[in-house]
């Protein structure tokens, strides 16, 4: 079974709309992590947002915000006020177990479009 | 100066040649991995390195080798290169020690064997 699961392939909103990408995980750790990453046509990383299993406050990083629902196994990301930079793949990813450093579990990504 | 860089960043290889793809860091982490990417499959984890003498393999570490030189570099191998083993390649690290969870990537090598 996929650990994480990102259900959009490609998602499209016009600018200054909110997006939300979903992301689900599968584990059975009390401990966890959860990242998302931006992946634009040139190709690189670009860490965006981490929210913690403990972490009793869903996280936020300027317009990124990571709507956590623990009991669902839910992690989406919600962009506000979308901008034509935006526009790339995203990635939803996990850490498990309690150690920072653990390697990562990817899920498939969506591709976000953003028009103006 | 990229705190990950990644060489070479594009390659073309011939099936059947050795290779190497080398990653360095001066960020002074401790962890560094190296995933692959294949268009629709995301990343996936090759081999993962907690220190130098601390080397383990991820999900799809067959046909690859790797070498961690120093706490700063860590090289993945192809012994034998296969047309399937085309993809994007990323070398990442963390620092497990100071409790960020972040994973910084390097740019990435795009990898295409004939």
């Amino acid at each position: 079974a996929q650990k994480i699961t990102q259900t959009q392939p490609g998602m499209f909103v016009q600018e200054k709309e909110a997006v939300t990408l979903d992301c689900t995980y599968d584990t059975s750790d009390q401990s966890y992590g959860l990242f998302w990453y931006k992946q634009p046509s040139s190709g690189e990383m670009i860490f965006l947002i981490y929210q913690g299993s403990y972490d009793e406050q869903n996280a936020t990083e300027g317009r990124y915000s990571l709507n956590f629902q623990k009991a669902r196994k839910s992690a989406n990301l919600v962009i506000s006020a979308s901008q034509l930079g935006d526009s790339a793949m995203y990635f939803c990813a996990m850490r498990e177990g309690a150690q920072a450093g653990t390697a990562l579990i990817f899920g498939k990504g969506t591709t976000l479009s953003v028009s103006s | 100066d990229a705190d990950v860089t990644q060489t070479p960043r594009n390659r073309i290889t011939k099936t059947g040649k050795r290779i190497m793809l080398e990653c360095s860091q001066t960020k002074g982490h401790d962890r560094m991995y190296w995933y692959r990417q294949d268009p629709g499959l995301g990343l996936q984890l090759i081999y993962y390195s907690f220190d130098v003498k601390d080397i383990n393999k991820g999900e799809i570490s067959d046909g690859y080798s790797v070498s961690r030189q120093a706490q700063a570099k860590f090289s993945l191998s192809l012994e034998s290169a296969i047309p399937n083993q085309t993809a994007l390649y990323f070398c990442a690290t963390s620092n497990a020690a100071s409790g960020s969870p972040e994973q910084f990537f390097g740019p990435g090598t795009r990898l295409t064997v004939l």
